[in-house]
């Protein structure tokens, strides 16, 4: 069965710091790969996704990430944190032959101002 | 209201006894999910529906769970004789066709359900 890895649990980081949280798939067809955000308080929200094309996605709030396919990777990047990026992130996979979403347990990211 | 909405928000229930959780996915979508959160366990995916498909039960923890959607659009979801291992954040995200590049899952706010 398809599964979701994300190894950093918890990320602090001061503001202008570059962020980038891992994620890693098991599944070894074509995969839809996401990225949702849950700021505090509020529901998750997608924040970049990679259906097919360019491997390098541009999502909201100067976000992006990158698909790897020899390395299963799907790692989301930042250059320069604010602290209003403080939230939990979590890392997404759709298999296209099944449609579930499979998600994986969520980094949370804290920003010293 | 044009997002998805999700009742109780909270629900406190003694061990043993039944809960129903129910949600009311956006207008239109097709695709609607169960999903459980627990404290630093992540998205745990419970069950999918699609349209008129099967659903896919395949995260359902045991069969003290069930769910099901009415006429295509609302969704219950039914724990039976409640454990503590029950409480979390249940919620529910509608799609209007999954996997289509217009179609990311839009979430409700949960029902936090705790099990006393």
């Amino acid at each position: 069965a398809q599964s979701v890895s994300q190894h950093n649990h918890h990320v602090i980081l001061s503001e202008a710091a570059s962020l980038e949280l891992g994620c890693n798939y098991s599944y070894g067809g074509t995969v839809n790969l996401f990225w949702y955000v849950q700021y505090p308080g509020q529901h998750l929200q997608l924040l970049l996704k990679y259906f097919s094309g360019d491997p390098l996605v541009k999502g909201i709030k100067g976000f992006e990430a990158e698909f790897i396919k020899s390395k299963f990777s799907f790692n989301l990047r930042k250059p320069s944190v604010q602290w209003s990026d403080t939230a939990e992130y979590f890392c997404a996979v759709k298999v296209s032959s099944a449609s579930k979403i499979i998600f994986g347990s969520g980094t949370r990211l804290s920003i010293r101002p | 209201g044009a997002g998805v909405s999700q009742s109780p928000s909270n629900k406190v229930t003694e061990k043993g006894k039944d809960v129903e959780l129910r949600c009311d996915p956006i207008s239109g979508h097709t695709a609607l999910y169960w999903y459980r959160q627990s404290l630093g366990q992540g998205l745990e995916f419970l069950i999918y529906f699609q349209g008129n498909s099967a659903p896919d039960k395949s995260g359902l923890p045991s069969d003290r769970f069930s769910a099901e959607r009415t006429g295509g659009s609302v969704s219950t979801l039914t724990i039976q004789r409640t454990q503590q291992e029950d409480s979390a954040v249940y919620l529910c995200a509608s799609s209007f066709a999954p996997g289509t590049s217009s179609s990311p899952l839009h979430f409700g706010n949960g029902t936090r359900l705790t099990v006393t």
